[in-house]
């Protein structure tokens, strides 16, 4: 099974600022036949399901802010929030797909 | 609209049984492969199993096996999750979610249902 580790575990970032939360998976998650990692990011606000923002590790999902970007390949990603809104404030989970399905701890993304 | 509506949620004793529904609307149920994935209160996300688009195969996490069975009714555009001897750490709220791309497993997921809420306590 693919253990997926994020950090920080949380931080606090002042409006218009850049956060940023890191993902590593076990063992890669770069399928080598077609040259995709299988990792997505899902932001989480208290009360709501999970909403997927990014997939392929760096493809956004249609009607997400272009604030948010994902990077990285491997086995270390990256989700980037360049400018940070409060509407932002949420827990951020990395999820492999490469195999069953694993989902890191989260990171909770607070305003400063 | 795509939509995904999981019910059947309830407090429930140790040892007992269950059964979550979620109910599919706006895509072609049947082309989709689905997950269950539950989230303890105050904590992150668990995957929980998972069906192919047409039933024939199952996966479940450890943590689960043994004792949940995945299954689905497509001419009900209906998913199921039955839970058997349950436990404390079951205590979750239950999302059904839908793989983004047909007729694959390993996909990332794009749709999720609001959840149901499951309660293992004497």
């Amino acid at each position: 099974d693919i253990v997926m580790t994020q950090s920080p575990d949380s931080l606090a970032v002042s409006l218009g600022e850049r956060a940023t939360i890191n993902c590593k998976s076990s063992q890669s998650v770069l399928y080598s036949s077609n040259n995709k990692n299988y990792l997505a990011w899902y932001q989480q606000k208290p009360g709501q399901p999970p909403k997927l923002l990014i997939y392929w590790a760096s493809t956004r999902e249609s009607g997400v802010p272009d604030r948010f970007s994902g990077s990285g390949s491997g086995t270390d990603f990256t989700l980037t929030i360049s400018s940070l809104q409060a509407e932002d404030v949420a827990v951020y989970y990395c999820q492999q797909y490469y195999s069953t399905p694993s989902f890191g701890p989260g990171t909770k993304v607070d305003i400063k | 609209e795509v939509q995904l509506v999981e019910s059947g949620g309830v407090v429930v004793q140790p040892g007992g049984s269950l059964r979550l529904s979620c109910a599919a609307s706006g895509f072609t149920f049947d082309d989709y492969a689905m997950h269950w994935v539950r989230q303890a209160p105050g904590k992150g996300l668990e995957w929980v199993s998972l069906i192919s688009w047409d039933g024939g195969s199952t996966y479940y996490a450890d943590s689960v096996k043994g004792r949940f069975t995945i299954s689905r009714d497509n001419s009900k555009n209906s998913l199921y999750l039955q839970m058997n001897s349950l436990r404390a750490e079951d205590t979750a709220l239950y999302y059904c979610a839908k793989v983004a791309a047909t007729r694959l497993y390993y996909y990332y997921m794009d749709v999720w249902g609001k959840g149901t809420t499951v309660t293992v306590s004497s």
